[in-house]
């Protein structure tokens, strides 16, 4: 079967860095896709990775290990709006998004 | 240029009642998704649509659940008869699948549903 895998919450500090692992086993694959969901709304793109190696955009970057099935989201200098559920999803060969069930991220000043 | 609207954002119903969502994609966007989302979870596909075509609906629970797309732009995801279980976000996404694009997701704000 298919299955995503993330940490179902975490918590961090404001200014500081945490580190969102996902962990896939996906039939095929076509790119890998974080975003973010803030409580009582829709999801927003965050990042997209196909290739290997990190994709920095801003205060957040990505990396992508396609050989071992892993990716993990980086936020940098962490806000308190940063307060939210970060969902990783994988495309799979038939180019259907699969989602991992979210990691909750708790900021505190 | 306007987002992926859906109607409505809030739904009570009794179990048993039928209840109908709405959702207009992106103008250009030719895929179309629902989902079903629980608190604490992912979207969970419901169906996909291709332009007016249903290319994926092995998730969608067709003894109670039917959805249209009758010109390939907006669509409509009903429940008859809705259950307790039933209560849930229904979200609605639209990508563009053009050669070349990237396939991201854009969602709608979401229709909450309550179930009693």
């Amino acid at each position: 079967g298919q299955n995503i895998d993330q940490p179902t919450e975490m918590t961090a500090t404001e200014g500081a860095i945490v580190q969102i692992n996902c962990t896939y086993q996906t039939s095929g694959f076509n790119g890998l896709f974080w975003y973010q969901q803030h409580a009582g709304e829709a999801p927003t793109f965050l990042s997209y990775n196909v290739l290997d190696g990190l994709e920095e955009k801003g205060r957040f970057s990505s990396f992508l290990s396609r050989s071992k099935g892993y990716s993990y989201l980086l936020l940098k200098e962490l806000q308190m709006k940063d307060s939210a559920s970060y969902l990783c999803a994988v495309l799979d060969s038939n180019y259907q998004l699969i989602w991992g069930a979210g990691t909750k991220l708790i900021i505190k000043p | 240029e306007a987002g992926v609207v859906q109607s409505p954002r809030y739904k009570i119903i009794e179990k048993k009642q039928p209840v109908a969502f709405w959702c207009n994609p992106i103008s250009g966007h030719n895929t179309l998704y629902w989902y079903l989302q629980n608190l604490g979870q992912g979207p969970e596909l419901l169906i996909r649509y291709e332009n007016e075509e249903a290319v994926d609906d092995s998730q969608l629970p067709k003894d109670r659940f039917s959805a249209e797309r009758l010109k390939g732009v907006d669509s409509t995801l009903k429940i008859q008869p809705a259950e307790l279980g039933d209560s849930a976000v229904y979200l609605c996404a639209s990508s563009s699948s053009g050669t070349g694009d990237l396939n991201e997701q854009f969602f709608g704000p979401g229709t909450r549903l309550t179930v009693l």
